[in-house]
């Protein structure tokens, strides 16, 4: 079974408008973490944010800001006035221990790829 | 500058011939894991190696071996055995907890890419 589902394949937007990219995970851990990466064309993958289990509170960062819901087991991500560079494929991860056995093993989703269009 | 250095970035290979894929890290990072990309997929654990010396199998370990015989280099081999070795390799590394300060992230190379002719 799929520990992360991003059940949007792509997503094309136009310049300045706002898009959410949608992010399920599935996991029995109480304690776990929560990371999204952008993929630019480039291919090297950019942490963009961690977010562990115990912390529910939404977070901004510039034009970025990520929505947590663990009553739903969402890990939403929102591009506000979007951008032209802002076209990647953009993944969300889920690690299931911070034991040092384990940490760092991720569990990736199938990506969504954002086109934004000038 | 810190960072993964994987190489070659493009790699063309024959039908049941070895190849090996270079990673190197200087950023002093204790675990390093080699991912496989495929098209519309998410990234796939092959292997990772939490210390020297050591190493153990991902998900999708058949067909491939490492070995990390310094701290710095985790080089992967895809063998023969190897049925659809077409993809993009990604090697990546991270901190040990309570070593160094450690967020969980993981600092990815810029990738390898493998075409099996």
């Amino acid at each position: 079974a799929q520990k992360v589902t991003q059940a949007q394949t792509e997503i094309s937007v136009v310049e300045k408008e706002d898009v959410t990219l949608d992010c399920v995970y599935e996991t029995r851990d109480t304690t776990y973490y929560l990371f999204w990466y952008k993929q630019p064309p480039s291919g090297e993958l950019v942490f963009l944010i961690r977010r562990n289990s115990f912390d529910e509170q939404n977070e901004i960062s510039g034009r970025y800001s990520w929505n947590f819901q663990k009553s739903t087991s969402s890990f939403n991500f929102t591009i506000t006035a979007s951008q032209v560079v802002d076209s990647a494929v953009y993944f969300c991860a889920l690690s299931e221990s911070d034991r040092g056995s384990t940490l760092g093993r991720l569990y990736f989703g199938r990506g969504t790829q954002l086109t934004v269009w000038p | 500058d810190g960072g993964i250095t994987q190489s070659p970035k493009y790699l063309f290979r024959k039908e049941g011939q070895n190849v090996t894929l270079s990673c190197e890290q200087n950023l002093n990072h204790d675990a390093m894991y080699w991912y496989r990309q495929d098209p519309g997929q998410g990234l796939r654990l092959i292997y990772y190696s939490q210390i020297v010396n050591d190493f153990q199998k991902g998900d999708i370990a058949e067909g491939y071996s490492v070995s990390r015989e310094k701290k710095e280099s985790f080089p992967l081999t895809v063998t023969s055995a190897q049925k659809n070795p077409t993809a993009f390799y990604l090697c990546a590394s991270t901190p040990i907890p309570g070593r160094m300060k450690n967020t969980g992230e993981l600092f990815f190379g810029e990738g390898s890419r493998l075409t099996v002719l």
